[in-house]
């Protein structure tokens, strides 16, 4: 079974440029979230989806960063114009949410190792 | 929302030697789970508590809700340089009385095993 699925694994970038972060989630989810982690911050929330609606956005750091979930099995994080402070490992995980059930599982793709010089 | 504090942030330990991770909330949890990553790797589930005072084991693995539900721990025996890596705890988090999914991640206790 295919887990979490992201691309690019590592992508350099100059200051400016525009980053386009992909993910797949596992088949069946209904959630996916993008975290954002670096040594001073730890593991940051900074959107996630439930049946591709946007339900909270308040972690995405500035208007720079957009996400979009067009569809059940493909989700985009974009930065533009990208900066060296936004250099950081991002992950996407996705997770089942059954109504009623206290907790889920968050399903973590290998994340994207993005620097920005 | 809700806040989780974890102790301690680093830990070292000889090979051989105990580590526990603890994660202290001001607020009652419904529940609780545990992650682990590995060094360049990502979050891996291990566990979910959800009744007050549950025990669960994982071999040299062992994790406690408290009476409360305010805390809970993570106690390794007999540390092996495989369980390097970094623990994090992760509460269920609320929007106006629904869970979408969302878990709220301690900040991590990054374990250091010395063979």
């Amino acid at each position: 079974d295919a887990g979490v699925i992201q691309s690019p694994r590592h992508e350099v970038t100059e200051m400016g440029q525009e980053v386009t972060l992909r993910c797949k989630p596992i088949s069946g989810h209904n959630s996916l979230f993008w975290y954002r982690q670096t040594m001073m911050r730890g593991l940051e929330l900074l959107i996630y989806f439930n049946n591709n609606v946007p339900i909270d956005d308040s972690g995405m750091p500035e208007d720079r960063f957009s996400a979009k979930m067009p569809n059940a099995s493909f989700s985009t994080l974009k930065i533009q114009p990208s900066e060296p402070r936004d250099s950081a490992v991002y992950f996407c995980a996705s997770s089942f949410v059954a109504g009623g059930t206290p907790g889920n599982t968050i399903y973590f793709g290998e994340g994207s190792w993005l620097t920005v010089v | 929302g809700q806040q989780v504090m974890q102790i301690p942030q680093y830990q070292h330990v000889q090979e051989g030697e105990d580590f526990t991770t603890y994660c202290n909330s001001s607020t009652t949890l419904s529940n609780i789970q545990w992650y682990k990553q590995r060094p360049g790797g990502h979050p891996v589930f291990l566990i979910q508590l959800v009744k007050s005072g549950e025990v669960k084991k994982q071999k040299r693995l062992t994790f406690q809700f408290g009476e409360a539900k305010k805390n809970s721990s993570l106690h390794i025996t007999a540390t092996q340089t495989t369980d390097v890596g970094t623990y994090f705890c992760a509460l269920t988090a609320y929007v106006g009385g629904t869970s979408y999914g969302k878990l709220t991640f301690g900040q991590g206790t990054i374990l250091t095993v010395h063979p």
